[in-house]
């Protein structure tokens, strides 16, 4: 079973501070997506990281796909009340594989 | 495009009932997917149809759980009869063909049963 872990689980911080997102697995993926998930809605698309050591840029967000394709991060530079919500990492084989989840808070 | 259309958004019932959740993927899209969601198991993958067809439904935890897909814009996912524990949030995507195979959700429907 493919599965994929992230860290930290819960995350509150001040508004402007920098943060990292981390998703690892033991498994090989041929891609891996990000996704954000607001409160009362389904998660939505981020990002999908295809190459090893592939770098994307989304405005203040960076996500990161390992050499090895098997994990990811997600950074976070000056993080604003409106980042706030569910981050999860799904990993993409013949179906998705979702993390647990990061639950982010950012403080005003 | 209205996206997933998901009915009901809210369902609360009692223990034994017969529960109905209802899915209209976005048009043009041959994938379809149930989730459910919970605190202490996050988000997993029940069934999903390619297609109409159902390709995996390893997620389905018990026979109590079924899902149905008669044509490419409805499917259902019924519980009978509903436990307590199926209390969640269900959600339902949709995927086209295209190379990021990014698939899109419903809102959900947070299911209670007492």
């Amino acid at each position: 079973t493919q599965l994929l872990e992230q860290s930290p689980q819960f995350l509150s911080i001040q508004e402007g501070e920098n943060l990292t997102v981390y998703c690892n697995s033991s498994s090989v993926f041929s891609s891996l997506q990000w996704y954000r998930q607001e409160p009362g809605e389904g998660p939505v698309l981020l990002v999908t990281v295809v190459t090893g050591g592939e770098v994307k840029k989304l405005k203040r967000l960076t996500f990161q796909f390992g050499d090895a394709r098997k994990d990811s991060s997600l950074h976070i530079t000056a993080a604003q009340p409106g980042d706030t919500g569910l981050y999860l990492c799904a990993g993409v084989g013949n179906k998705l594989v979702f993390g647990a989840g990061t639950i982010l808070r950012v403080k005003s | 495009d209205a996206g997933v259309i998901q009915s009901p958004r809210h369902e609360v019932t009692e223990m034994g009932q017969e529960v109905t959740l209802r899915c209209k993927p976005i048009s043009g899209h041959n994938s379809l997917f149930w989730y459910r969601q919970t605190m202490m198991r996050g988000l997993e993958l029940l069934i999903y149809f390619n297609n109409n067809v159902p390709i995996d439904d390893s997620g389905m935890p018990e026979d109590r759980f079924s899902a149905k897909m008669p044509n490419a814009s409805f499917s259902t996912l019924k519980i009978q009869p509903s436990e307590p524990r199926d209390s969640a949030v269900y959600f339902c995507a949709s995927s086209g063909s295209g190379r990021d195979n990014e698939q899109f959700f419903g809102p959900g429907t947070r299911l209670t049963v007492l």
